[in-house]
């Protein structure tokens, strides 16, 4: 099976920047998404990692390293909106399915 | 448009009724996919579905049942509901293994079993 360990929650000041990170325990790794998720909606995806390094998207950043079974989510220039729960889900296999974690809850503080 | 639809997005039903959920999704995305997603919890894949006809278990199926007779549709049925099932459900559609792709998730069916 795999495992994949978030932080429950986090709280960070608006205007900071954050790092969420995720480790995990797979075979046949095929790659890791972040998502985001605020309350009482659907996920929607944010970033996608299958080789080692950093991947950037404007605010967002995430990172990968697959010897590790690391990534991390980087959130800069905090907003308020920012204030949701973040999923990391690990692709593994030949088929299209992935496995999430927990979740961590953001929280953003004016 | 294109997207991926739930129906219904609430329901409350009894114990040991049979309750049928709904997922459209109008992108032909070969995946498809149930999870159900407890309070201060993350997503736990119920079933999924490579293609037409083809389906497979996930990590907590006992209790449902699933089918995909379309490309398009992908219904989740509970065929006598427990408590235990109260969650709120996603569907989601996707690429395979080989896509960098993401999964696309629908809206939520929130049901409650009393």
């Amino acid at each position: 099976g795999q495992n994949i360990d978030q932080p429950t929650e986090m709280t960070a000041t608006e205007g900071a920047i954050v790092q969420i990170n995720c480790t995990y325990q797979t075979s046949g790794f095929n790659g890791l998404f972040w998502y985001q998720q605020h309350a009482g909606e659907a996920p929607t995806f944010l970033s996608y990692n299958v080789l080692d390094g950093l991947e950037e998207k404007g605010r967002f950043s995430s990172f990968l390293s697959r010897s590790k079974g690391y990534s991390y989510l980087l959130l800069k220039e905090l907003q308020m909106k920012d204030s949701a729960s973040y999923l990391c889900a690990v692709r593994s296999g030949n088929a299209g399915k992935s496995t999430f974690g927990d979740g961590t809850t953001l929280t953003v503080k004016p | 448009d294109a997207g991926i639809t739930q129906s219904p997005r609430y329901k409350i039903t009894e114990t040991g009724r049979q309750v049928t959920l709904m997922c459209h999704q109008t992108w032909s995305h070969s995946y498809m996919f149930w999870y159900r997603q407890d309070l201060g919890h993350g997503l736990r894949l119920i079933y999924y579905s490579a293609a037409a006809d083809i389906t497979d278990k996930g990590e907590v199926p006992d209790g449902y049942v699933v089918s995909r007779s379309k490309t398009e549709n992908f219904p989740l049925t509970l065929e006598s509901a427990t408590r235990s099932q109260t969650s709120v459900y996603f569907c989601a559609s996707g690429w395979g293994s080989g896509s960098n792709q993401p999964q696309h998730f629908g809206d939520g069916t929130r049901l409650s079993i009393l």
